[in-house]
Parts: structure tokens; C-alpha cells; sequence
């Protein structure tokens, strides 16, 4: 099953872009990756999936303009701009492998996004 | 407004058992996979167990097969998570999460239920 390799932790200024990477493990390099945002104290939520083409589907309820996704090899981006207060969060990336009984989903470790 | 609420956890010994809940508004319930994914303190997302709209497909993550069980009831909207021989390494929130067809994300979340193990 795919392996999701995401870096720690990230900072960006009030009013500034920062962007959140998602590496697939080899040989998964057609895998669409889900992004979800958990802000201190509360449940996650879905932010968009992404492809090697970009969004998939729509976003999440909610989410901002400022979100937005690429995918290129086997990374896949998650960028927000006009960085908020409220954006700041722990975001994870996710996917889907298998089907039927042999279903899983598996999580990278997530990025702490710090807004300074 | 579609609302998934978590209910049953609390603090057991190691060794003994929980079960949890999660009742589903605002959808049709039996239309829909679900699926438990849990956060032990200051970790990350660790999917445990899903179940499909019928109840007939279900898998399980290694960590917990043999030792978890889940079920659910579409007449009384509700999901269930029944948790044996629970050690220290289960201590964690445990959401539930309904799962986007066709796609398989996992497009609502409830806010949680937290489970303590320890003696």
C-alpha cells in the first residue's frame, strides 16, 4: 500500500502563500491524494483532492478560493493564498487503496502550519 | 445539514472493552460507506475500520483486526465500533467519517470521542 510522506511542520507570514507538499511513495504515482485541514481542538475536514491534473471534483464545504491544488509526479500541492489567521492548522494528506474487503486509507504524518 | 456525532468513549483497563457510537443526521444513511479513524495525543490520523452502506463489506487495519468489530444499524442511522483486549496504543480520539461515493474520501467528519486506556 502507498506510503504519504509529508514534512512537519511550515510557517508563512499574514497575507503570504505557502505551499503544503504530499510525496506518494514509488509506483503509486497515479494515486489521487485527499487534503484535510484540523484546526486546534476539532475534528478534521475535507479541503479538495488532487490528482496528477489537478483538483478533483469539488472542494469541501467551505473552503476559501484561496485553496488550491496541483499534482506533478509524485508529489501533490496544496497552496493556500492570502495566508489567514484561521488557516492556521494541522493539515494532512490521505488516500484510498484497494477495494471492496481489502479497503484501506492510509494518512501522511501531517504539516503544522504555523501563521506568523 | 449532515451530522455525524460520536458517543461511548471513556476511560477502561487495559484488557478491557468499549463500544463506540455514531449517529448519523441528515443523509441516508444506508446509501453510504463509513468508516472510524482514530488520533492518539499529539499523533496523526490513523485509519482503523470501514464498513459499506449494507454492512455485507468490511475491512479492518492490522492494529486493531482480531480485536475490533464494526456494525452498524441503517434503521437507527448508527455506526458502531466494539473494542476487546484494548491496550495503552488505543488510547486516541476515534472519529467517525462518512465516506464521498464513487471517490472514497472521507467528506463529513463527527467531532470525536475519546478513549483512555490505562490502569
Amino acid at each position: 500500500q502507498p506510503v504519504l510522506t509529508q514534512p512537519p511542520s511550515a510557517s508563512a507570514s499574514l497575507g503570504a502563500s505557502v505551499t503544503l507538499t504530499c510525496t506518494l511513495s514509488s509506483g503509486y504515482i497515479n494515486y489521487k491524494v485527499d487534503w484535510y485541514q484540523q484546526g486546534p481542538g476539532q475534528g478534521p475536514r475535507f479541503v479538495m483532492r488532487v490528482g496528477t491534473g489537478g483538483i478533483v471534483g469539488s472542494k469541501g464545504d467551505g473552503i476559501p478560493d484561496r485553496f488550491s491544488v496541483l499534482g506533478s509526479g509524485l508529489n501533490r500541492y496544496l497552496t493556500i493564498k492570502n495566508i489567514q489567521e484561521e488557516d492556521e492548522s494541522d493539515y494532512y494528506c490521505g488516500t484510498d487503496h484497494g477495494s471492496g474487503s481489502s479497503f484501506v486509507w492510509v494518512f501522511g504524518g501531517g504539516t503544522k502550519l504555523t501563521v506568523l | 445539514q449532515v451530522q455525524l456525532v460520536e458517543s461511548g468513549g471513556g476511560l477502561v483497563k487495559p484488557g478491557g472493552s468499549l463500544r463506540l457510537s455514531c449517529a448519523a443526521s441528515g443523509l441516508n444513511f444506508s446509501d453510504y460507506y463509513v468508516s472510524w479513524i482514530r488520533q492518539a495525543s499529539g499523533e496523526g490520523l490513523e485509519w482503523v475500520s470501514y464498513i459499506s452502506g449494507s454492512g455485507r463489506t468490511i475491512n479492518y487495519a492490522d492494529s486493531v483486526k482480531g480485536r475490533f468489530t464494526i456494525s452498524r444499524d441503517n434503521a437507527r442511522n448508527s455506526l458502531f465500533l466494539q473494542m476487546d483486549s484494548l491496550g495503552a496504543e488505543d488510547s486516541a480520539v476515534y472519529y467517525c467519517a462518512r465516506v464521498f461515493p464513487g471517490d472514497y474520501y472521507m467528506d463529513v467528519w463527527g467531532k470525536g470521542t475519546t478513549v483512555i486506556v490505562s490502569s
